[in-house]
């Protein structure tokens, strides 16, 4: 089945204890990238990678790492989280940022 | 740069009420654009695209057509369900080597029996 999975669904961690979500995607997609999804502010690009060893800032990328050194693998890394990254993460991939993205289910992050 | 504008929700219609949701984009080049739902609890999914002026996209009777002239992309569906309550969002990628993707900020659909 063709999927993006991520990893961990759910996580409540502490201020500055480095933490990181991964992502997968089993379709051989070049585009990979994340978003922080707010009430009131809608879906935000964190940082996306137009292939492998190629990654660029979106619009929200402060406190944010990624690497992709796989074309499957996409992980965020949060170095020193901080309470206003308390969010819902969502990984997306697609062949290209101009069709369809597929996303994956979400990770809910609580920093506390 | 990019950004899109969608109607403030949330929005409540009654069962077989008649759907639209405006969505209205700034853009350089000629985007592609984008309708996606989230469903409570899941990621979002595509729902409809166009990818050039005057197109139609459809897809489980909802529609929506690319106008360039108004720079909108408005959405619509005839008669919505109470399996249709979801939050929407509007997007688009200007494409060329523009590879960001901008969304709108949602909007929450409630559908009532």
């Amino acid at each position: 089945e063709a999927q993006v999975t991520q990893n961990p669904r759910y996580l409540i961690t502490v201020t500055g204890k480095k933490l990181t979500v991964t992502c997968s995607q089993n379709m051989n997609h070049e585009y990979m990238s994340w978003y922080r999804q707010d009430p009131g502010l809608g879906l935000r690009q964190i940082y996306y990678s137009m292939n492998v060893e190629v990654t660029d800032k979106g619009d929200v990328p402060e406190g944010y790492k990624v690497s992709r050194k796989e074309k499957r693998n996409f992980p965020l890394i949060l170095e020193s989280p901080s309470p206003n990254q308390t969010s819902l993460y969502f990984c997306a991939s697609s062949l290209s940022p101009s069709v369809e993205q597929y996303f994956g289910p979400g990770t809910r992050l609580t920093v506390t | 740069g990019d950004s899109v504008t969608q109607m403030e929700g949330p929005v409540t219609l009654s069962e077989e009420a008649f759907l639209t949701i405006n969505c209205t984009y700034t853009a350089t080049g000629y985007p592609s654009l984008f309708w996606y739902v989230q469903y409570p609890g899941e990621g979002l999914q595509l729902l409809l695209k166009a990818t050039k002026a005057d197109d139609k996209g459809s897809n489980k009777g909802f529609e929506a057509t690319y106008r360039k002239e108004t720079t909108s992309f408005h959405l619509e569906k005839g008669s919505v369900q109470v399996s249709d309550s979801a939050v929407y969002f509007c997007a688009l990628n200007s494409g060329g080597s523009n590879y960001k993707l901008t969304f709108g900020k949602g909007t929450l659909l409630t559908v009532n029996p």
